[in-house]
């Protein structure tokens, strides 16, 4: 079974801490991508990755970084974390195959900031 | 601005009824409409997806309507049962970079009552 694994289901941060959220996909996917779930809100990206080392913004990249140094691996990082960055973080990767995107995303982050 | 307007925000239906969500976008460039399913704790899931060329899509029980003139898709639940009871978001796909990213709606909180 295809699976993208975030290393941490709970974080518990100080204001101004430097973040790093992880994820790993084992399916070779191109494209990986990190979004932000709060209420009332859905899903809204954060950066996506289509290669190794390459990266674009998404809608809201303001106070974050990515790092993807190997396929299966994209990192998010919050420079100095802060308590509007409290969220849910999902990560996902893509394949295009036979006219259809297929997202696998993961189980979640919930980051809290304090 | 948000991109995939989705509506409405929650929904209680009667086991056996028919739950329906709508959605509605702008960006003509969208090719690609999934709906995706999510329970407490786990990261959204695909559950069908149409392409514009076609008007309606079926899967066991759930259907998807899209009205491409009028710009807008929904979710038809037939035979709702309360295991169906979760977040359902509409999303839309569109070319950015070198990948597709999707577009997501901000949710539907649907709860089947037995």
């Amino acid at each position: 079974d295809v699976k993208v694994t975030q290393s941490s289901r709970y974080l518990v941060k100080r204001t101004g801490e430097k973040v790093f959220l992880e994820c790993v996909q084992d399916m070779d996917h191109e494209n990986m991508f990190w979004y932000r779930q709060d209420p009332g809100l859905g899903l809204r990206l954060i950066y996506f990755s289509y290669d190794v080392k390459m990266k674009e913004k998404g809608d809201i990249p303001e106070g974050y970084s990515v790092s993807r140094e190997k396929k299966e691996r994209f990192s998010l990082i919050l420079e100095s974390a802060s308590t509007n960055q409290t969220s849910m973080y999902l990560c996902a990767s893509s394949f295009f195959r036979q006219g259809h995107y297929g997202y696998t995303f993961g189980s979640g982050t919930r980051l809290t900031v304090v | 601005q948000q991109q995939v307007k989705q509506s409405p925000q929650s929904l209680i239906v009667q086991k056996g009824g028919i739950s329906i969500i709508n959605c509605a976008y702008e960006n003509t460039a969208f090719d690609y409409f999934p709906w995706y399913q999510q329970f407490p704790g786990k990261g959204p899931a695909l559950l069908i997806a149409i392409r514009p060329d076609v008007s309606e899509k079926k899967e066991g029980r759930f259907t998807i309507s899209f009205n491409k003139s009028a710009k807008q898709f929904s979710l038809h639940i037939m035979d709702s049962q309360p295991g169906d009871s979760a977040t359902y978001f509409c999303a839309a796909s569109e070319k950015r970079g070198a990948t597709n990213k999707l577009i997501f709606g901000t949710g539907t909180l649907l709860a089947v009552q037995p």
